[in-house]
């Protein structure tokens, strides 16, 4: 029962270096989402996912760039990073829309 | 814009002690209400909620939802130190394209002493 997977668990990266956070799940499950959390601020949603190709932004896109080509993954890549984006990030799917999320163990990225 | 507000943002208290965490908002498009605990990695879940008035209870934990008031609390009894983590409460938004997303209040960090 692997559920929802992410990867890497940690990762530093320098200014202006693209990074990929990786997330997979077993379930099959339709919808998927990224959330970025910071002390103050809960969890923010940046992008999600309907199905395989549709994706939509979420309250702090800028900056993040999502693919789904396979129901199953859901990579998100910061393009260009800024220390700004120095946060935990949170991947998460459901079945259903009415369905709670369930969330994978999160990647801590610190941006040097 | 839509909120979620968390209260008390951080909380100890002892074992034995029941304690009470707020959650108020103001989002468009309403569908439920949804309890999570994050400990040291991922949220779990622990309750959604839809209807006004009608409790959902699990061990020690229960919770309600006034969509008149637009607010929930979830009560703990008896704490235990393993009740110690944050506790996140996120309205999940309904219609068009919004595909069930959530929005988060700031979460609550409970303390509990031995």
């Amino acid at each position: 029962d692997a559920g929802i997977t992410q990867s890497p668990r940690y990762k530093i990266t320098e200014t202006g270096r693209q990074v990929t956070l990786m997330c997979h799940q077993t379930w099959s499950h339709s919808y998927m989402f990224w959330y970025r959390q910071d002390l103050g601020h809960g969890l923010r949603l940046i992008y999600y996912s309907a199905a395989a190709d549709i994706t939509d932004k979420g309250e702090v896109p800028d900056g993040y760039v999502v693919s789904r080509s396979k129901t199953e993954n859901f990579p998100l890549t910061l393009e260009s990073a800024t220390r700004s984006q120095t946060s935990v990030y949170f991947c998460a799917s459901s079945e259903r829309t009415n369905q709670p999320q369930h969330f994978g163990d999160g990647t801590r990225l610190s941006i040097l | 814009e839509d909120k979620v507000v968390q209260s008390p943002l951080s909380l100890v208290v002892h074992e034995g002690d029941t304690v009470t965490l707020n959650c108020s908002y103001e989002v468009t498009n309403f569908r439920s209400l949804l309890w999570y605990k994050q400990e040291k990695k991922a949220p779990t879940f622990l309750f959604m909620l839809t209807s006004s008035g009608i409790e959902k209870k699990s061990g020690r934990l229960s919770s309600i939802l006034d969509k008149k008031e637009l607010f929930s609390i979830l009560n703990i009894t008896a704490t235990q130190t393993g009740d110690s983590a944050i506790y996140l409460c996120a309205v999940r938004h309904a219609g068009g394209t919004s595909y069930g997303k959530l929005t988060f209040g700031q979460g609550t960090i409970l303390t509990v002493h031995p």
